[in-house]
């Protein structure tokens, strides 16, 4: 089976940066994707690792270690509609999404 | 282009009853996906069509759930007899077989 685990919130000011941890256990790992929803609407892809090494899409970056099953989401400049909840999710080989719990960010003025 | 529709937007049900949510892909999209956030949990796969075959069923819940997509176009999701455990909000997602996926609003499923 998979388990992740990733904060459940975090507090930020506009402007500043956020980090979101992303730990995984998991059998058949072939990426690690973040998905962002807002207030409970449709999940928007936000990036996908299969390689060790970080992504970088305009104000967010990912960043993935397979030897540490880790990831993280940076979220720099932060501004308030990022306020949403963000996803890490493992990818099988066929693209199925195994989801972590998500979490919370909310940014402050 | 049309994202990812999916209808209804929220129905409620009592125990017992039968309902039928169904999703419309993004045209020429091969994959189709069902998952499911039940209570605030994590969101949870159910299952994943490529064109009208069953790729992987391996997270419907029971035999109370049934998925069909035929002709490999929009696909519907069939619970019945509904349970109070089934409440939670049923999301749909399409992909061209590639990493992103792309999901629709999701239906939110009450039953009394």
């Amino acid at each position: 089976g998979q388990s992740l685990e990733q904060p459940s919130e975090v507090t930020a000011v506009e402007g500043a940066i956020v980090q979101i941890n992303c730990t995984y256990q998991t059998s058949g790992f072939y990426g690690l994707s973040w998905y962002q929803q807002h207030d409970g609407g449709a999940p928007t892809f936000l990036s996908y690792n299969a390689l060790d090494g970080l992504e970088e899409t305009g104000r967010f970056s990912s960043f993935l270690s397979r030897s540490d099953s880790y990831g993280y989401l940076l979220l720099q400049e932060l501004q308030m509609k990022d306020s949403a909840s963000y996803f890490c999710a493992v990818s099988s080989w066929d693209y199925k999404l195994s989801f972590g719990a998500g979490t919370t960010v909310t940014v402050r003025a | 282009e049309a994202g990812v529709t999916q209808f209804p937007s929220h129905s409620v049900i009592e125990k017992g009853q039968t309902v039928t949510l169904r999703c419309d892909p993004i045209s020429g999209h091969d994959n189709l996906y069902w998952y499911r956030r039940v209570m605030g949990k994590e969101i949870k796969f159910l299952l994943h069509f490529v064109k009208e075959s069953k790729q992987d069923e391996s997270g419907m819940p029971n035999n109370r759930f049934l998925a069909e997509r035929t002709g490999g176009t929009y696909s519907t999701l069939k619970v019945q007899p509904a349970e109070l455990e089934d409440s939670g909000v049923y999301f749909c997602a399409s992909g061209a077989g590639g990493d992103e996926q792309f999901f629709g609003p999701g239906t939110r499923l009450t039953v009394l």
